[in-house]
């Protein structure tokens, strides 16, 4: 049972443009969201996280959307650059685990920046 | 600051060997959790080491094991192994401990294969 679900494999964007990657959850005791991004052969890269107290969080070119009653997070990135080409995993936690350090993943998505 | 290190970067065992990976978490850090990424499964929680005492274990059998060192260093063991352990196996590390959030910084991880 996906408890995290990141629905598109793959998102393909021109260099400029808006990315928006989205990620639904099932769990309602989830309550941290978190982004992360990963290049092939490194670990990934923590991005932006979003408590459920609230329903936005922005970091420069970086905003996390939260809908608690869809159970549903976005991120955007705007402008998107060639670098960001990379994939982007969707993780959450919350009291359920036991532990605020046991992280559910999506499957992620490849986000490809096109120049 | 150094970041987390996990030796060896890459792998080869055979069936019904057994296999130890390293992870020294970045300096401070007292959580440590162990993440398995297959290309099928995406990144799925192994366990979380805290003060030495394991606080939280995943859906894995018993073959993987893991302990946490008086100076936060862990160890992961995982013995018999099988074809479907080939994965890459993440450490991961984290600041705090309670109930404030806090990211998971990884490391880049062990690629082990198993032939």
């Amino acid at each position: 049972d996906q408890q995290v679900k990141q629905n598109s494999p793959s998102l393909s964007v021109q260099e400029g443009r808006i990315s928006i990657l989205n990620c639904d959850y099932t769990n309602s005791m989830f309550d941290y969201f978190l982004w992360y991004k990963k290049y092939p052969a490194e670990g990934p890269t923590f991005l932006i996280s979003i408590s459920s107290i609230k329903d936005k969080n922005e970091d420069g070119r970086f905003t996390v959307f939260l809908n608690k009653s869809a159970k549903h997070l976005s991120l955007h990135i705007v402008p998107s650059q060639p670098g960001d080409s990379a994939v982007y995993f969707c993780a959450a936690s919350g009291v359920s685990g036991g532990s605020n350090y046991k992280l559910t993943f999506g499957k992620g998505t490849l986000l490809t920046v096109n120049p | 600051k150094a970041g987390v290190t996990q030796t060896p970067r890459y792998l080869i065992k055979t069936r019904g060997q057994q296999v130890t990976l390293s992870c020294s978490p970045i300096s401070g850090h007292r959580s440590v959790s162990w993440y398995q990424q297959t290309p099928g499964q995406g990144l799925q929680f192994l366990f979380e080491y805290f003060s030495e005492t394991q606080r939280n274990k995943g859906n894995f059998p018993g073959r993987f094991s893991g302990r946490q060192f008086s100076n936060s260093r862990s160890e992961m063991n995982v013995s018999t192994l099988e074809l479907g352990d080939s994965a890459l196996y993440l450490c991961a590390s984290s600041w705090i401990s309670g109930q404030v959030y806090s990211p998971l910084h990884f490391g880049n991880g062990t690629r082990l294969t198993v032939t």
